[in-house]
């Protein structure tokens, strides 16, 4: 079984539909992160969160919330879906636990929304 | 300046050549440094990362140079299966090894 799953892999929606993605992961790890990846762009960071009570906006979090349901569960929300929503979404995780710093960020297999 | 710039190539190699991508970054103070690897439409992977004095994982060798503020990758004997796009990926400073910035990546097709 993977480490960090997604759901649901693909989805297809209307603008103004209200979407929820989710993640859950078995690593243990203790930090989480939602990135979005548009064709040709890098990977942006949406959100990240340390631990069940700490939730950080990251460099695009306008029109995107969060929820830490448990240590091991990241969810996304898209209040209302809007066409440049669009795009390829990864949940990632990393422990903050390892000396040195260099703590590695394993991502799940990422869902394609599509928002019509 | 883009925070992280990368030529997107498409590199294309035959099997068995050498092959060498860089990556630029904007901030100096920039604390640490990764390669991740790709594969079309799949999650990103860390490849290696990249210490100051350069370190190699079989076929590939990382470099950082600081003064001159970019990175390298160096590909050894390609295979066909290290086709994919490689990311090269940097940490601001104070952030922390969690907030990654990402460049766009660097395509490399290996042709039999």
């Amino acid at each position: 079984d993977a480490d960090v799953t997604q759901t649901p892999r693909n989805r297809i929606t209307k603008t103004g539909k209200r979407i929820m993605l989710e993640c859950s992961q078995t690593k243990g790890h203790d930090r989480m992160y939602w990135y979005r990846q548009d064709p040709g762009l890098g990977l942006q960071l949406i959100y990240y969160s340390f631990d069940v009570k700490d939730i950080n906006k990251g460099e695009i979090s306008d029109g995107y919330s969060v929820s830490r349901q448990a240590q091991a569960k990241f969810s996304l929300s898209l209040e209302s879906a809007i066409p440049n929503q669009t795009a390829l979404y990864f949940c990632a995780t990393s422990d903050s636990g390892l000396a040195g710093g260099q703590d590695t960020q394993y991502f799940g297999p990422g869902t394609r929304l599509t928002v019509l | 300046r883009k925070e992280v710039e990368q030529d997107p190539g498409p590199f294309n190699v035959p099997e068995g050549a050498t092959v060498a991508f860089n990556c630029t970054y904007s901030n100096s103070a920039s604390q640490s440094f990764f390669w991740y690897r790709q594969d079309c439409r799949k999650e990103p992977k860390l490849l290696m990362s990249v210490y100051s004095s350069g370190n190699e994982d079989g076929r590939f060798t990382a470099q950082l140079n600081r003064a001159s503020q970019y990175i390298s990758l160096l590909i050894r004997d390609s295979k066909l299966s290290d086709s994919a796009t490689y990311l090269c990926v940097v940490t601001p400073p104070g952030a922390g090894s969690y907030q990654l910035t990402f460049g766009k990546g660097t395509k490399l097709s290996v042709i039999p």
